[in-house]
């Protein structure tokens, strides 16, 4: 099983939206909708930011939102904030109880 | 508010098997529902899943590392293990320790944060 791909960046300006694309197979991505999306600050540990495709866990700002179309999943963040800059990582349900997460892509706000 | 707690050595020799624990606080290990799984990063580098346990002792592993890796659970303790054997150089990486709520839901919502285990003699 490979790793989702990921573009390794994406940069946007303050107030503007971004879009993070995630791209796996029809093994993984594309056929199941339990696509969850992490954001993860130098130094510390993933935060959960969207799961099963869209959904977000309470205290998540509604900035961010995720969908799926095919094998690509992606992630928006809408009204950019210096504070979003991070590293952000997919991850999919690939079947057999496995999960399988992308390369990761940096977001820097301009 | 469920809180995880990697521990273990920070350095492991070339060949030997690495081992670490995750102490799980604010919520008992054998509630039920949950799968408590260890995931891993190498320096710089993407995220790796690497296995789940159930605390009934059910177990999945990652295929590309699951003739070494072994994942246990003391619900005594409320702790869950990893060892990982015959290490090299390439499995120098932070350790995560995390919970999946289960279900069928395959994501991790809590997570401890993270121990840096180096491979070198």
């Amino acid at each position: 099983q490979s790793a989702l791909t990921q573009p390794a960046s994406v940069s946007g300006s303050p107030g503007q939206s971004i879009t993070i694309s995630c791209t796996g197979t029809s093994s993984d991505v594309g056929s199941y909708n339990l696509v969850s999306w992490y954001q993860q600050h130098p130094g510390k540990a993933p935060k959960l930011m969207i799961y099963e495709g869209s959904k977000r866990p309470s205290g998540v700002s509604n900035r961010f939102s995720g969908s799926k179309s095919g094998n690509t999943a992606s992630l928006t963040i809408s009204g950019l904030q210096a504070e979003d800059e991070a590293d952000y990582y997919c991850c999919s349900y690939a079947g057999s109880s496995y999960v399988v997460f992308g390369g990761g892509t940096k977001l820097t706000v301009l | 508010q469920v809180q995880l707690q990697e521990s273990g050595p920070g350095l492991v020799k070339p060949s030997q098997t690495l081992s670490l624990t995750c102490t799980v606080s604010g919520g008992s290990i054998s509630s039920g529902g949950y799968y408590w799984s260890w995931i891993r990063q190498h320096p710089g580098k993407g995220l790796e899943w690497i296995g789940y346990i159930y605390y009934s002792g059910s177990t999945y592993y990652n295929p590309s590392l699951k003739s070494r890796v072994t994942i246990s659970v003391d619900t005594s303790k409320n702790q869950f293990s990893l060892k990982l054997s015959s290490v090299t150089a390439a499995d120098t990486a932070v350790y995560y320790c995390a919970r999946d709520p289960g279900g069928g839901s395959y994501y991790f919502d809590y997570w401890g944060q993270g121990t840096l285990v180096t491979v070198s003699s």
